[in-house]
This record gives structure tokens, C-alpha cells and sequence, in this order.
């Protein structure tokens, strides 16, 4: 049990297009998903908290017009990064938990912007 | 603030042998959580154990177990008969409930086990 998904796995667009990347729960109803990014080498970041059916909390220093976050439902969180340049190049990995338990970890999206 | 350390950027061990990788953490708030995750080449992140801040003992879980030491805020993983598929990186991870269930992660630690 526990299977986060996402899609694509891998992507890479022209600068300025829009990318959305998908996570899903697969087996379970997540009541909150996370969206980290990981650049080459170093830790994961967490970018925003996202709760079905409110507005995604956003760190500081993550731009809200620039990474949009929707959780539509249970199962279902996107993250579309907007006017896309190189420098969100990057690994971008969701996770999702059910309350207060362990986070689990879809296999990330390595977006590559040209 | 909450903070977590891996002061081990890399390590090295022979197969079959026992390795244990560091792991402190600092933070104010009563209630936390401790995990820690493998990341393979392949990117994904895989949970291998958790310790919870009012348990009593030590978090085991197969070859993977977790040496809590509350009073000096470490928990470091212990990986036991190490196989040549545990070559990863593996990141300490701490949960503290003030933060809204917010997740800090460490530097990570590579682990390369030898034939």
C-alpha cells in the first residue's frame, strides 16, 4: 500500500511554456500533499503544503504566481510551473500523508527547461 | 527553528558488514518524528523507518533500525548485513506537529557498499 505516482516522469519544454506534473494516491485518500524540489546532489526543498479543497501554503521564497498548486480532491495534486525558464530546471518530487503519518514519496518528475 | 545534520557526506562499507549513519537534530517542539529515507540513482524516495519523539524504544524495521538517543537528539540508522542494492543516498528526516506536519530533510549521506 501507500503508492504515491506521478507524471510524467520526465519533461522537457521550450522557455516560456507551462508544465503541469500530476501526483496521485493511489490506494489511499491523502489529506495533505508536499511539493519538494531537489537540485543535483543536495537535499530536498519543500516548496508548498497543499490540502484538498484550500489553497496550498507556499515557503518562503517560492513564487505563487510561478509554481501553481491545485489539490483537487483526495487523490489528485498538480503542480504547474508557469512561463517555464531554465533555472526551474530541476528533480521535482511530491509526497502525500494521511494525517499526522509517514509521508510517502512519488517517484519525481525531472523537468528540463531549454 | 528545526534543523537536521548529516555530518557524513559519503560512506563506504563491505557487503554483509553493518553500517551506521548519523544523524542529529534540533528542535524545540515536544512532538516530532524522525525518518529516514533511501534515494536510489533512480530518484525516488523510499521510506525505510520512523521513530516517533514519545517512544520508548527503538525503531526496527527488518535489516533497518533506528538508534534513538533522545537526550542527545541523534537518531542514526543502523543497516545491518549490508547488500550491494543499498548503495543510495539516505536522508534523516525530522516531523515536528507545530510545523503543520512540515517535513525537514538533511544533507544526505551517500552510501556505497563494496563487494
Amino acid at each position: 500500500g501507500a503508492v504515491v505516482s506521478q507524471h510524467p516522469s520526465r519533461v522537457i519544454c521550450k522557455s516560456g511554456t507551462s508544465v503541469k506534473i500530476e501526483c496521485r494516491s493511489l490506494d489511499f485518500q491523502a489529506t495533505t500533499m508536499f511539493w519538494y524540489r531537489q537540485f543535483p546532489k543536495q537535499s530536498l526543498m519543500l516548496m508548498a503544503t497543499s490540502n484538498e479543497g484550500s489553497k496550498a501554503t507556499y515557503e518562503q521564497g517560492v513564487e505563487k504566481d510561478k509554481f501553481l498548486i491545485n489539490h483537487a480532491s483526495l487523490t489528485l495534486s498538480t503542480l504547474t510551473v508557469t512561463s517555464a525558464h531554465p533555472e526551474d530546471s530541476s528533480f521535482y518530487i511530491c509526497s502525500a500523508s494521511v494525517g499526522t503519518d509517514t509521508q510517502y514519496f512519488g517517484p519525481g518528475t525531472r523537468l528540463t527547461v531549454l | 527553528a528545526q534543523k537536521i545534520t548529516q555530518t557524513q557526506p559519503g560512506m563506504f562499507v563491505q557487503e554483509k558488514e553493518a553500517v551506521t549513519l548519523d544523524c542529529t537534530y534540533d528542535t524545540s517542539d515536544p512532538s516530532y518524528g524522525l525518518f529516514w529515507y533511501k534515494q536510489p540513482s533512480s530518484g525516488e524516495m523510499i521510506f525505510l523507518i520512523y521513530q516517533g519523539s514519545y517512544d520508548q524504544q527503538n525503531a526496527t524495521e527488518g535489516r533497518y533500525s533506528l538508534n534513538f538517543q533522545k537526550a542527545r537528539k541523534s537518531a542514526n540508522l543502523v543497516i545491518s548485513a549490508s547488500q550491494l542494492g543499498d548503495s543510495a543516498m539516505y536522508f534523516c528526516a525530522m516531523r515536528w506537529v507545530r510545523g503543520y506536519q512540515k517535513v525537514t530533510f538533511g544533507t544526505g549521506t551517500k552510501l556505497q557498499v563494496i563487494p
